[in-house]
């Protein structure tokens, strides 16, 4: 089963681009990567989600170099509002498994 | 379209009280899971389910247990609870096609 690390914390600045990288050195070859945003009190949320190469959505960009053993969440021009948990998660293709990483707390400042 | 609801929102329980906690999806999904999260810590599996009348253990079953009656219900029940279950409990349903969770707001539960 994968094992995902990422940093625990990261402070930014309004504006900035900001960029959380994930470990995941044992993917299985069909496993996702998919990225979840976790406010105080609240579920998590989906973000975006990858196979390979590049994924972008209206919110996010997701990096997955060719040998997928790390993933890079790219979040453009962070707000405030952007403060919050957010967690790596590797699905397991054909199995029940999620596995959590340990979640990067990343504090947005003004 | 609800997505996924938890009742109750938050419970306050003694030592050695029962409680049921409900978890309902409305989007079809085969699998659904429990997990627990205690304070700045990550997400831990308690049970999950691959389908109607099927359920199956996590990584932190033990003082838990749960029926899938029927698919768009997933029901975690403490039998005695402990200070130790102290935590949020978040279900979560999954999207088998997209591999994507979807989850509840999460229940508050607090053991005296």
């Amino acid at each position: 089963l994968a094992k995902t690390t990422q940093p625990i914390s990261m402070d930014s600045y309004e504006g900035q681009e900001v960029n959380i990288t994930c470990s995941h050195n044992n993917i299985a070859t069909n496993d996702y990567i998919t990225w979840y945003q976790q406010f105080p009190s609240q579920g998590p949320r989906f973000i975006i989600q990858g196979y390979k190469t590049k994924v972008t959505n209206e919110v996010a960009s997701l990096f997955i170099p060719a040998d997928r053993k790390s993933s890079t969440l790219s979040l453009p021009r962070v707000s405030l509002s952007d403060t919050a948990v957010y967690y790596c998660l590797v699905a397991v293709s054909g199995t029940y498994k999620y596995i959590f990483g340990t979640g990067t707390r990343l504090k947005v400042l003004a | 379209n609800a997505g996924v609801t938890q009742t109750p929102k938050f419970r306050v329980l003694k030592t050695g009280q029962s409680m049921t906690l409900l978890c309902a999806q409305d989007m079809n999904h085969e699998y659904m899971y429990w997990y627990r999260q205690d304070p700045g810590m990550g997400l831990r599996l308690i049970h999950y389910s691959v389908g109607e009348g099927t359920t199956a253990k996590g990584e932190v079953p033990d003082g838990y247990n749960v029926s899938r009656l029927k698919k768009q219900n997933f029901l975690l029940g403490l039998e005695s609870a402990a200070p130790s279950q102290t935590s949020v409990y978040f279900c979560a349903s999954t999207d088998v096609d997209t591999q994507t969770q979807y989850f509840g707001p999460g229940t508050r539960l607090l053991v005296l």
